[in-house]
């Protein structure tokens, strides 16, 4: 079965700190793979997809086939990174969203 | 990009009555979604919308319970039909392009049943 797994409901650290939020998922296929970010009271927008191989907000991450993940980094967290953080997989031909249960990142002062 | 508003942002019903979600993009798109977002939990997709035809439901969802329409290509509603408790949920709205795999999110509307 197609699903995104995303291990921790809730990721508490300090500001300057790593932040890693783990991300797997179950696919036969090559899959699109997305970060997505709700922070208070807005919408959840897109945070990056990993075709495009890029840094947004400090924020990267890697598709790693052998270990079916795509975890999301960044080396030094800021307090306006608090959010809610959800990953997302397109299988190939579709436009459907597979969601992971998201998780909830506070970056402590 | 596209800017997309959803009426209302909350609401609470009775039970066994039904609601009308209005999702409205400020641009055509081709493709529009909507989702599920029960508390505590992830988002679901309901259905695609397609214009000028009946919405594909996923596993789960069915017309009766969720009827969709979508006139054209910046407008579409989701109604919930004979609500029950378990009904009570976020639904969002979202878009694409074909030729973009990002989907814009509307605010959602915040739905408590009775």
């Amino acid at each position: 079965a197609q699903r995104v797994t995303q291990p921790e409901k809730l990721l508490s650290v300090f500001k300057g700190a790593p932040v890693e939020l783990k991300c797997n998922y179950s696919y036969s296929g090559s899959p699109e793979l997305f970060w997505y970010v709700q922070y208070s009271r807005q919408r959840l927008q897109l945070l990056l997809r990993h075709i495009s191989r890029e840094s947004i907000k400090g924020f990267t991450a890697d598709l790693n086939k052998g270990e079916t993940s795509f975890h999301l980094k960044k080396p030094f967290a800021q307090e306006e990174d608090s959010a809610m953080y959800y990953c997302a997989l397109i299988p190939a031909g579709t436009y459907k969203y597979i969601f992971g249960t998201g998780t909830r990142l506070k970056v402590l002062a | 990009s596209a800017v997309i508003s959803q009426k209302p942002s909350r609401d609470i019903c009775q039970r066994g009555t039904s609601l009308t979600i209005q999702c409205q993009v400020d641009s055509q798109v081709t493709m529009m979604f909507w989702y599920r977002q029960q508390p505590g939990q992830s988002l679901t997709l309901i259905a695609t919308a397609n214009q000028g035809s009946e919405a594909t439901y996923e596993s789960g969802f069915v017309i009766d319970k969720f009827p969709i329409s979508r006139p054209n290509l910046t407008f579409s509603t989701l109604t919930v039909s004979n609500m029950s408790p378990e009904d009570s949920s976020i639904y969002l709205c979202s878009v694409s392009q074909t030729s973009s795999r990002e989907q814009y999110f509307g605010p959602g509307t915040r739905l408590t049943v009775t």
